[in-house]
């Protein structure tokens, strides 16, 4: 248990679909992040929000939309997803910008 | 950012130590070396972290070498809870602006410990 979790834990939808992940982290901490990682593929960073504010955006497609509505939360909104985008997206969470990142466990996501 | 080069994989008997290697060559003097590990199916868990000096915690130690252009983290009585995609990170430069806490994950190292 890291203090961050993630809902839900799988996710099966359709290309016209709109769903949204959440994450919430307990830690207290000032920066949340999106990762993705594709079958047999590194983790790859797709967002990162410090105090709430978006910082960086990692190139995602606009299907992809996070939000961040305070320090605890976040989101990303999915919608008119591909079937390449089918993959375990991570969220995680750290002090600041200079600190560990702690990690929940994923939501598997599957687009057919 | 510096890139780090780790053997695809590697294996272990259980209770003994797992010594796994990473090379960074291009680090540069203010970038931290960054140890995570992914268990089957779950999230990247931090393990540990150095800048220059080795480092031990209640997980692993962490040996940098005297020119910082490689590191080995130790894992000194592996079990088969240990069996883990292992990644070393070196990560961004803490100053200046540009800095997002952005980690660039790599392929790793998966250690399988064998009974």
């Amino acid at each position: 248990e890291t203090g961050v979790t993630q809902t839900p834990r799988h996710l099966v939808m359709g290309m016209t679909n709109k769903k949204s992940l959440k994450c919430e982290q307990h830690l207290g901490h000032n920066a949340m992040y999106w990762y993705k990682q594709s079958a047999k593929k590194p983790l790859e960073l797709m967002f990162v929000y410090s105090l709430e504010e978006r910082v960086e955006n990692n190139s995602v497609p606009s299907r992809f939309s996070p939000e961040c509505p305070n320090s605890s939360h976040l989101f990303l909104h999915l919608h008119t997803l591909q079937p390449e985008d089918s993959a375990l997206y991570l969220c995680a969470s750290s002090q600041d910008a200079l600190y560990e990142q702690y990690f929940g466990p994923g939501t598997r996501l599957t687009v057919t | 950012d510096a890139k780090t080069t780790q053997p695809p994989s590697m294996d272990c008997a259980e209770g003994r130590a797992a010594n796994l290697p990473c090379n960074h060559s291009t680090i540069s003097g203010n970038e931290y070396v960054y140890w995570y590990r992914q268990i089957h199916s779950q999230g990247p868990q931090y393990i540990i972290h150095g800048l220059k000096n080795n480092e031990t915690n209640e997980m692993a130690s962490l040996i940098i070498t005297e020119d910082r252009k490689s590191s080995t983290l130790i894992l000194p009585h592996a079990t088969l809870r240990d069996t883990a995609v292992y990644y070393c990170i070196v990560r961004p430069s803490p100053k200046g602006s540009s800095n997002t806490g952005k980690l660039i994950f790599g392929q790793g190292t998966t250690l399988q410990v064998k009974p």
